[in-house]
């Protein structure tokens, strides 16, 4: 059963840099068949997609992150990592890490996701 | 990237057909057929529903069924049940190689 688990701290201070790993286990994170992404969600708000990210190091951003954002693979860790650089309090949400098929980009499997609070 | 439009809210009785539109334009839903539904309940990690605009993952209810015209898509819900009761997300691929989602729509059984 394949599962994605999101680590890392819950406070950033606003100006600093977010961080994030997803940790996956229960199948390869090497494989041609999908996307990994990060999606975050503000509180009593929606969904909004990150970026992507293919085992071969390949990346996609929404270009609202576009300036601000990295995300990077770890194929011997099975893991996938986000950073977003200059926080503020707009970027306090709840983020999660998703497996997206290759082709048509659908988020099938979600993380259970981690709250992030951009406060000083 | 714009956001998908849904309405705000929808509602129905238990047992009753409710329908979720998902309005984008040709450079996304209008131009792929690779709309996806996800149903998040409070607190918890979204759900996939549909993928590919009709298609249900294994394990979903067959009371959810998806279609596509135009630029417009749409989750139906028939044989209400209190259980549905949730936020509905649809999202497309677009064609600058971006996921977009919509607003949300949150579904009450009456």
């Amino acid at each position: 059963q394949l599962q994605l688990q999101e680590s890392g701290p819950g406070q950033v201070k606003p100006s600093e840099t977010l961080s994030l790993t997803c940790t996956v286990s229960g199948g390869p994170i090497s494989t041609s068949s999908y996307y990994w992404g990060w999606i975050r969600q503000p509180p009593g708000k929606g969904l909004e997609w990150i970026g992507s990210i293919y085992y071969s190091g390949s990346t996609n951003y929404n270009p609202s992150f576009k300036s601000r954002v990295n995300i990077s693979v770890d194929t011997s860790k099975n893991q996938f990592s986000l950073k977003l650089n200059s926080v503020t309090a707009a970027d306090t949400a709840v983020y999660y890490c998703a497996r997206q098929r290759f082709l048509e980009w659908f988020p099938g499997y979600w993380g259970q996701g981690t709250l992030v609070t951009v406060s000083s | 990237q714009s956001a998908l439009t849904q309405p705000a809210s929808v509602s129905g009785s238990p047992g009753q057909s409710i329908t979720i539109s998902c309005t984008g334009t040709s450079s996304d839903i209008g131009g792929f057929n690779y709309v996806s539904w996800h149903q998040q309940h409070p607190g918890k990690a979204p759900k996939l529903m549909i993928f590919d605009v009709s298609h249900r993952p294994s394990g979903v209810s067959n009371r959810f069924s998806g279609s596509k015209s135009g630029n417009t898509a749409s989750l139906t819900i028939s044989g209400l049940q209190a259980e549905d009761e949730a936020d509905y997300y649809c999202s497309s691929y677009t064609s600058s190689n971006t996921l977009v989602f919509g607003g949300g729509t949150k579904l009450t059984v009456l």
